[in-house]
């Protein structure tokens, strides 16, 4: 089976501008998650969606947002990006709802400039 | 509030060295605990899970609700072990999401 797949790998913004991160998880897996690293706050939760639905959703603003399509790949977007959103987001998937453990991608790292 | 605590930044050990990381937990109901693991330019990958009662590479976790904690303990580290380890909790219901600890950086010296 493919991993969780995340893209792009890489990625520079500016200032003020969006963006959209793509994860694809697992075949069959329909559970997914999203999370943020940083060397300062380690790894927070962003959001939880399974089978379309949002689950639950961590404690950032608004400028963060996701869904999930029904074919379990899922996107988050961050509007009106700041420097202090630079992080490297995780995207993992589980096979089902449930805690099983979750399987995560390589990340795609952002960089706000 | 939800919490897990992971006193030490960093762990060093030498070859055949028994280890044991570190992890406390704050949650008022009976969650769910991990062990994920970070090597060197890999991937976030989960090594154990509470519920499993499982031992993975040598690792093995014992939930102490008393303590609250989680250790990881391996009684001889080998330097492939070297590597980030953190331990999540999960607190069940509809949600599932992760509450990671802020990672123990373990190495294993030759």
């Amino acid at each position: 089976k493919a991993g969780v797949t995340q893209t792009p790998r890489y990625l520079i913004k500016t200032r003020g501008q969006q963006v959209t991160l793509s994860c694809s998880p697992i075949s069959g897996h329909r559970s997914v998650s999203w999370y943020q690293q940083t060397p300062g706050q380690g790894l927070q939760f962003l959001f939880e969606y399974f089978s379309e639905t949002q689950r639950n959703k961590g404690n950032f603003p608004g400028r963060f947002s996701g869904r999930q399509f029904s074919n379990s790949r899922s996107e988050m977007n961050v509007s009106t990006l700041e420097l202090g959103d630079s992080a490297l987001y995780l995207c993992a998937s589980s096979e089902r709802q449930g805690n099983y453990g979750y399987t995560f991608g390589s990340g795609t790292r952002l960089t706000v400039v | 509030a939800q919490r897990v605590t992971q006193p030490e930044k960093l762990l060093s050990v030498f070859k055949g060295a028994p280890v044991e990381l570190k992890c406390n937990y704050s949650y008022s109901g009976s969650p769910e605990l991990f062990w994920y693991v970070q090597y060197s330019r890999q991937r976030l990958q989960l090594l154990l899970r509470h519920i499993s009662r499982e031992s993975i590479k040598g690792f093995t976790a014992d939930l102490n609700k008393g303590e609250t904690s989680f250790h990881l303990k391996k009684p001889f580290a080998q330097e492939e072990d070297s590597a980030m380890y953190y331990c999540a909790l999960s607190g069940g219901g509809s949600s599932y999401k992760l509450i990671f600890g802020s990672g123990t950086r373990l190495l294993v010296r030759p």
